[in-house]
Formats: C-alpha cells, sequence, structure tokens
C-alpha cells in the first residue's frame, strides 16, 4: 500500500523559531514535493525535489528551504517562521515519468497534511 | 505567469444528477491533466487523468480535454452524497493546481 508519512499532523509554533516540517515516503518516488494549502488559493508549490540533492523553487519559495538527502524523505524548513506561514503544508510523491523531460507528470500520493499554525 | 483557474462553487447537485466541474488553463503546452477529489480534512486523492484530447470514462467518472480551448472537465454521472467534495484540478507538468470546486450532492 502506497505511503507518504508527515511527521506531525498539527503543530503550534512561535514567531521566529526555526520549524522542520519532515516527509518520507515508502514508494521509492524519485519526486517530491512540498505545498502549501490556503482556503482560496488551493496548492501552491513551495519546493519540488527530482533526485537526491536535487530541488527546484516552485511559485512561494520565499522563507523556505529544503534538503533531500536520502531518497525516501524531503524536509521543508522555515528558517524564522512568521505569522503568514500559518497553514496546511502536504508532502506528496510521484514516480518520474517517460516524458522528455525529467518531469512531474505522474500522479501524485499526498501524506496526510501538517497544520502549522505560527502565534 | 501559468494560471489553472476553477471556478470554487459551491456547485450543488441532487442525488442521481450528473455533475460537471470544469478548469481552464492558460500554458497551451500543458500536457497532463488530472483531478483529484479532497474530503474536508483529508489529502487529496486521484480520481483520473488525462493527456489527450477528447473523454475518457472511469466508471461513474469521465474527463474531457479539449487543447484547443485549453478547458478540461470531469464530469460525475450517478451523483452520490459520497462524492460531496472539493475537487482539484492539476497541470501536472506545470505542477499547478487549481483552487478547487466544492461540490455537494443532496439526498
Amino acid at each position: 500500500d502506497v505511503k507518504v508519512t508527515q511527521s506531525s499532523r498539527y503543530l503550534v509554533k512561535r514567531t521566529g523559531e526555526k520549524v522542520f516540517l519532515e516527509c518520507v515516503q515508502d514508494m521509492d518516488h524519485e519526486n517530491m514535493f512540498w505545498y502549501r494549502q490556503d482556503p482560496g488559493l488551493g496548492l501552491r508549490l513551495i519546493y519540488f525535489s527530482y533526485d537526491v540533492k536535487m530541488k527546484e523553487k516552485g511559485d512561494i519559495p520565499e522563507g523556505y528551504s529544503v534538503s533531500r538527502e536520502k531518497k525516501e524523505r524531503f524536509s521543508l524548513i522555515l528558517e524564522s517562521a512568521s505569522t503568514n506561514q500559518t497553514s496546511m503544508y502536504l508532502c506528496a510523491s510521484s514516480s518520474r515519468s517517460g516524458g522528455p523531460k525529467r518531469g512531474p507528470y505522474n500522479e501524485q500520493f499526498f501524506g496526510p497534511g501538517t497544520r502549522l499554525t505560527v502565534l | 505567469q501559468k494560471e489553472v483557474e476553477q471556478n470554487s462553487g459551491p456547485l450543488s447537485v441532487p442525488e442521481g444528477a450528473i455533475a460537471s466541474l470544469n478548469c481552464t488553463y492558460s500554458d497551451r503546452g500543458s500536457q497532463s491533466f488530472f483531478w483529484y477529489r479532497q474530503y474536508s480534512g483529508k489529502s487529496p486523492e486521484l480520481i483520473m487523468f488525462i493527456y489527450s484530447n477528447g473523454d475518457k470514462e472511469d466508471g461513474r467518472f469521465t474527463a474531457q480535454l479539449n487543447k484547443a480551448s485549453q478547458y478540461v472537465s470531469l464530469l460525475i454521472r450517478d451523483s452520490q452524497p459520497s462524492d460531496s467534495a472539493t475537487y482539484l484540478c492539476a497541470v501536472h507538468n506545470d505542477m499547478r493546481f487549481g483552487a478547487g470546486t466544492r461540490l455537494t450532492v443532496k439526498p
């Protein structure tokens, strides 16, 4: 059974704290993603990784960084949490497509999400 | 800026009716289109994907793609209360999701 897990379902942090969100997948997927989901805005891509130690910025990378030291694990780091980073954070993974790009074209499998509140 | 647009709804249909969910995208080079269903408090899960122009059917669900009009839709036949959820349109080669359409199926 396909599985993506996230380290916490709920997290409360204070402004200025460094926050680590972890995601682990057991499907041997090459691609991993971090999104945030806000009402009315849908899912917005923060960062994408297509291989170990490789990463690409998404639409809203400011204030975030990522780490992928092992294939199965993709971490999102909030260097100095701010109240506007209060959101639902979703991790996803997908297998590499056979298309002309390395591309994230295949079905994405999502973790349960982490609801982060920054006070 | 590449965009994926959906009518946020809510869309309400009676049980047994056809629900029609629509999505437009701005990138003419988009290739891969996915529909996900997200129940309240849960993560998105795949319903269907479509790559080629035309219709693709899977049980009660039909995805339709018109690349010339940059339009993709999802039809749900014989809608059931269990179909009540938010439906997300995604363009995976652009890694973009629409904001979702909330569907309510009334018994």
